[in-house]
This record gives structure tokens, sequence and C-alpha cells, in this order.
């Protein structure tokens, strides 16, 4: 089975532009979701999609957006880019509805801002 | 909402010796609960996990935990550890029937494996 992956694994922006982050979830997994790690944190929930709805958001503003599309990959975009956005971004996909709940990660987007 | 505290931000120890990183909960609900392991420059890879039944759970890489209802912990142990277990670990845990299970992750703590 295939696992998780991001693209791209670096990226650097300046202040105020916008930023699209590409996952592609491990085959048959149905959710992915998206956290957001600063140096030296844990991971911190910004939103989950379920057959393409947002099913559920963290504590991040609506300048951070995403989809999900038919094959289950997903996006975040990140717009007016702020320098405390600057971070390692995971998505993870896992089977909701399936018993498992362990989420399975990629390798991540680290994010820079200037 | 739940919270996860990893009372530990760092566990040095020497190799061959046991370990066991801390990690205590809050929640209103009955809970899932999670290891995960994040070597440098990765993702996090789950370890272990608690859903239901036995309190003591294996997983993967010789580690176990055991959850612990009344003190609310879930605590991660190995018996002996080797070098390359240096890593960055999380607890994590999520709401059982809460329709989505988003798991919410403590800090982690750093285990460093000297020579």
């Amino acid at each position: 089975e295939t696992g998780v992956t991001q693209s791209p694994t670096h990226l650097i922006k300046t202040r105020g532009q916008q930023v699209t982050l590409r996952c592609s979830s491990q085959s048959g997994h149905n959710t992915v979701s998206w956290y957001q790690q600063a140096l030296g944190q844990g991971p911190q929930f910004i939103f989950q999609y379920y057959r393409e709805e947002e099913n559920g958001r963290g504590n991040f503003p609506p300048r951070f957006s995403g989809l999900q599309f038919p094959n289950y990959s997903s996006e975040l975009n990140v717009n007016a880019l702020e320098l405390d956005d600057s971070a390692l971004y995971l998505c993870a996909s896992s089977s909701l509805g399936t018993g498992d709940y362990g989420y399975t990660f990629g390798s991540g987007t680290r994010l820079t801002v200037v | 909402a739940q919270s996860v505290t990893q009372l530990d931000s760092q566990v040095p120890v020497f190799e061959e010796a046991p370990v066991e990183l801390r990690c205590n909960y809050s929640s209103s609900v009955s809970v899932y609960l999670f290891w995960y392991v994040q070597y440098p420059n990765q993702g996090l890879q789950l370890l272990l996990k608690y859903l239901s039944g036995s309190t003591l759970v294996k997983g993967i890489n010789g580690f176990e935990a055991e959850f612990n209802k009344s003190q609310t912990s879930f605590h991660l142990r190995k018996p002996s550890v080797h070098i390359s277990d240096t890593a960055e670990y999380f607890c994590a845990v999520s709401d059982k029937g809460g329709g989505s299970y988003i798991p919410t992750f403590g800090r982690g703590t750093s285990l460093i494996v000297h020579p």
C-alpha cells in the first residue's frame, strides 16, 4: 500500500503571499487531516476533510482553507502569509468509519515565511 | 475538549537502559490513546494505540504502554533502548463517539539515547 505523500517538501514565501500545499492520502483511506507543527511543538490541528466536506476545524483563522478531491487527495491553502505561519505542515490520512483510528502521516512540507 | 500533558520535554538515557515517557490526559468522556514517534525531518509514525480491552498495549520496536483510567495516564515504556530510538515522541488523545475522532497531541518528549 502507498503511504501519504506531500509536496513540495520545502517552500520559502514572502509575507503577504499565498501558498498551496498538496497531499495524496494512503490508498484505502477516506479522510485527510492537516496539522501545523511549529519548531519544538506538537502538531496543532487545522482541519479535517471527509468525503470532500470539512469535518472539523481547529483554532485557525479563515485564511487557512482546504479542499479534498474525489480521489481523497487534498490541498491546504494559506492566504496573506504571516511570519508566524512558518512551520512544518503535516498531512495525515485515516479511515473514518472502519474502527481503525490511527493516522498515517506524510513527511510534511517545511514552509518558511520571510 | 481534551488535552494532553507530556511531563518531560527531554529524557536522556544510556543505551540498553529502560525508559518511561510520561503522558497524562484530561477529557470529560472516554478516550482513545496513541503514541507516535517522529524522527528528524520526517512525519509522525504510529507506535501503538489503545482503543479498548487490555490496558497494556504492545507496539512496534519493542515499545509498550499502559492505560490507567483512574490516573488518566498512558505512559510509554521500553525495557532496553537503542541508539536508533533517539527521536521525538508524541502522546495523543481523541474522544470516543466524537464522530471525527480527531486526535489532540501533546508537546512531545525528546528521547536522547547515549552510547
